[in-house]
């Protein structure tokens, strides 16, 4: 069965200071991972996803993440915080099983920004 | 192009009440999901649709919810009766095709039920 944890539940960042949210996964199969934002009372917007090709892949908003198989590990990075990006990240794993995208999910990681 | 809208937004009910939540996917999003997100909890999928079949229910408690998707559009999500432990936000999610190696889910904002 595949899993993610999140270390940490809460971070806070100055503005302008390098964001890193962490994200471990386990899974028996090669995953795909995924970081989703969520802001107050709003959907999931997926932020990056890792499927194939490159480790490091750029999101949307300045973000990124590297995939470190050796670490089972896929790390959301902003070199420098805005107040905008004040929310709660998800990280996510999938099965590259073609027909049974099942998403997993950690707990969350609720971001604050210090002005 | 329009998201993935839910509908009502919020809802509070008392226990052993019914309650019924709507969505309706992104046009021609074959894929249709549910999650539960509990307080501090990430979402937990209920229920997958490929077009008006379930493919996933393995999740929902069959015992008091149920889900409908007919001709494959909209789906209803429902309990009955509640309990308070169903407190919770219900997120409905599409996607163009669950068969194809990944499709990216767009998630609608959510219906955050409290029962009390």
């Amino acid at each position: 069965a595949q899993s993610v944890t999140q270390l940490g539940s809460h971070v806070s960042v100055s503005e302008g200071a390098l964001v890193l949210l962490r994200c471990n996964y386990s899974s028996s199969v090669p995953p795909y991972l995924f970081w989703y934002v969520q802001y107050p009372n709003q959907g999931l917007q997926l932020l990056l996803k890792y499927t194939t090709g490159a480790t490091l892949v750029k999101g949307i908003n300045g973000f990124e993440a590297e995939f470190k198989k050796s670490e089972t590990s896929f790390h959301l990075t902003k070199p420098s915080a805005h107040m905008s990006d004040a929310a709660e990240y998800f990280c996510a794993v999938s099965d590259q099983n073609f027909g049974n995208e099942k998403l997993t999910f950690g707990t969350g990681t609720r971001l604050t920004i210090i002005p | 192009e329009a998201g993935v809208v839910q509908s009502p937004r919020y809802k509070i009910i008392e226990k052993k009440q019914p309650v019924a939540f709507w969505c309706n996917p992104i046009s021609g999003h074959n894929t249709l999901y549910w999650y539960l997100q509990n307080l501090g909890q990430g979402p937990e999928l209920l229920i997958r649709y490929e077009n008006e079949e379930a493919v996933d229910d393995s999740q929902l408690p069959k015992d008091r919810f149920s889900a409908e998707r007919l001709k494959g559009v909209d789906s209803t999500l429902k309990i009955q009766p509640a309990e308070l432990g169903d407190s919770a936000v219900y997120l409905c999610a599409s996607s163009l095709d669950g068969t194809v190696s990944y499709n990216e889910q767009f998630f609608g904002p959510g219906t955050r039920l409290t029962v009390l």
